[in-house]
């Protein structure tokens, strides 16, 4: 069956710039998340949708980030006025419930020049 | 939040048993232990998860130790594909915290 997905798979942009990634979950998976992973270091958690519920931005370094889930599904994460030290790989990941195994997608290779 | 300690890196022989430790002293009495991995250039998998039992699938086993503090991942027999980075996570059952919190993992190196 279909994993998650994620588009684009590398980005390069100029700082200063806005991006958006982007995100298809596993069909029928209520929870979706956003984590990114700088080069060599662990995996950073941005931000946790779980169905209607007001999502969990804990996660997200600074107003210049934000994201959507819409329709229950898709998910766009948004970088305003890029910054080189956004530079990282964007994962994301979705569960059947919050509870659940993650599956993740392959990621977003984002490069900020 | 508990935290996990594991070694940087170890390296097994292709074919042989591998085992992988992971140290959670401030563990608390519900933290359920998740192992993942991530392959290189991919995004982690999930590979096995367990609360006080061993737990076994088809990817690996799971010991944990009896006071809870440690736990130990088994890959039986270490294939080439099982290079990758292996991350232990502690995740509480409740909350509003649905996140994995990633340490720096293992870097497992299988050689032929």
């Amino acid at each position: 069956g279909a994993g998650v997905s994620q588009s684009p798979s590398n980005k390069v942009t100029e700082k200063g710039k806005d991006v958006e990634l982007r995100c298809d979950p596993i069909s029928g998976h209520t929870a979706l998340y956003w984590y990114r992973q700088s080069l060599g270091q662990g995996l950073e958690f941005l931000i946790y949708f779980q169905g209607n519920s007001a999502p969990d931005k804990s996660g997200l370094p600074s107003d210049r980030f934000s994201a959507e889930r819409t329709g229950g599904s898709v998910s766009t994460l948004t970088i305003q006025r890029t910054q080189q030290e956004d530079s990282a790989v964007y994962l994301c990941a979705s569960s059947h419930s919050g509870h659940d195994e993650q599956f993740f997608g392959p990621g977003t290779r984002l490069t900020v020049l | 939040d508990a935290k996990t300690t594991q070694p940087n890196s170890m390296e097994s022989n292709e074919e042989e048993p591998v085992h992988l430790p992971c140290n959670h002293s401030t563990i608390s009495g519900t933290d359920y232990i998740h192992w993942y991995r991530q392959l290189p250039s991919q995004g982690p998998e999930y590979v096995i998860h367990g609360l006080t039992s061993n737990v076994n699938n088809r990817m690996a086993s799971l010991a944990i130790a009896e006071d809870r503090k440690s736990s130990t991942l088994i890959l039986h027999r270490a294939t080439l594909r099982d290079a990758a980075v292996y991350y232990c996570i502690l995740r509480p059952p409740g909350g509003s915290a649905r996140q994995l919190t990633f340490g720096s993992g293992t870097q497992l190196t299988v050689l032929p």
